[in-house]
């Protein structure tokens, strides 16, 4: 079966500080990923997709960046975090149509 | 594009009474339709999804709903609350012609409270 795995679980970073933020997926191969962030009190926004190695698409401009060096690996990264990156992420693979989510990464930036 | 409202942000019900939370949705093209359960600090947990096949669906948990195109909406029922059903709900719309990428868009969600 499928298990897909985000680390670390809770991270508190400062205001200006890189970030790396890893999820890979277990059980399945050339999986499409999703990079989703759920800020407090609002709905889940999707800031990228992967449909393979290498190929990003961003939906959100702003300062997260993310790659795919691996087919089952999807990272999400910033060089320098700003007060609003704060919030909950949460990273998904595709199995036909419907999405599965991973635990998420708690991200509080002080 | 595609868009999902969830009406009410809030749903307050007693054990062992109907859960009723409610989605309608705005799509083009011939819908997916899903619904997402998440409780505090985890992931969100599939529960159940309409891909064009039957209009009622269930799925996990005794919870099911119905797929109606004339009104286009996704409501989401349960006949008897539990207390582990207190959780956010989440709908969501993905395009059926959406291929590779098929994104989701999701509802800003609705939390259940259950009352003893």
């Amino acid at each position: 079966s499928q298990t897909i795995h985000q680390w670390p679980a809770t991270l508190v970073q400062p205001v200006g500080s890189p970030l790396s933020l890893e999820c890979t997926v277990e059980g399945t191969s050339n999986p499409n990923l999703y990079w989703y962030r759920q800020a407090a009190g609002r709905g889940l926004q999707l800031l990228f997709y992967s449909v393979g190695i290498g190929q990003i698409s961003s939906e959100v401009p702003q300062n997260l960046s993310a790659s795919r060096p691996q087919d089952r690996q999807f990272i999400l990264s910033s060089k320098k975090l700003l007060l609003s990156d704060s919030g909950f992420y949460l990273c998904a693979w595709k199995n036909r149509v419907e999405q599965y989510f991973g635990p998420g990464t708690r991200l509080t930036v002080t | 594009a595609q868009s999902v409202t969830q009406l009410g942000s809030h749903v307050s019900v007693s054990e062992g009474a109907l859960v009723l939370l409610r989605c309608n949705y705005s799509s083009s093209v011939p819908p997916y339709l899903f619904w997402y359960v998440q409780y505090p600090n985890q992931g969100l947990q599939l529960l159940l999804k309409y891909t064009s096949a039957a209009t009622l669906v269930k799925g996990i948990n005794g919870f099911e709903a119905e797929f109606k195109k004339s009104e286009t909406s996704f409501h989401l029922t349960k006949p008897s609350a539990h207390m582990s059903d207190a959780a956010e709900y989440f709908c969501a719309v993905s395009d059926f012609y959406g291929g590779a990428t098929n994104k989701l868009i999701f509802g800003t969600g609705t939390l259940l409270a259950v009352q003893p």
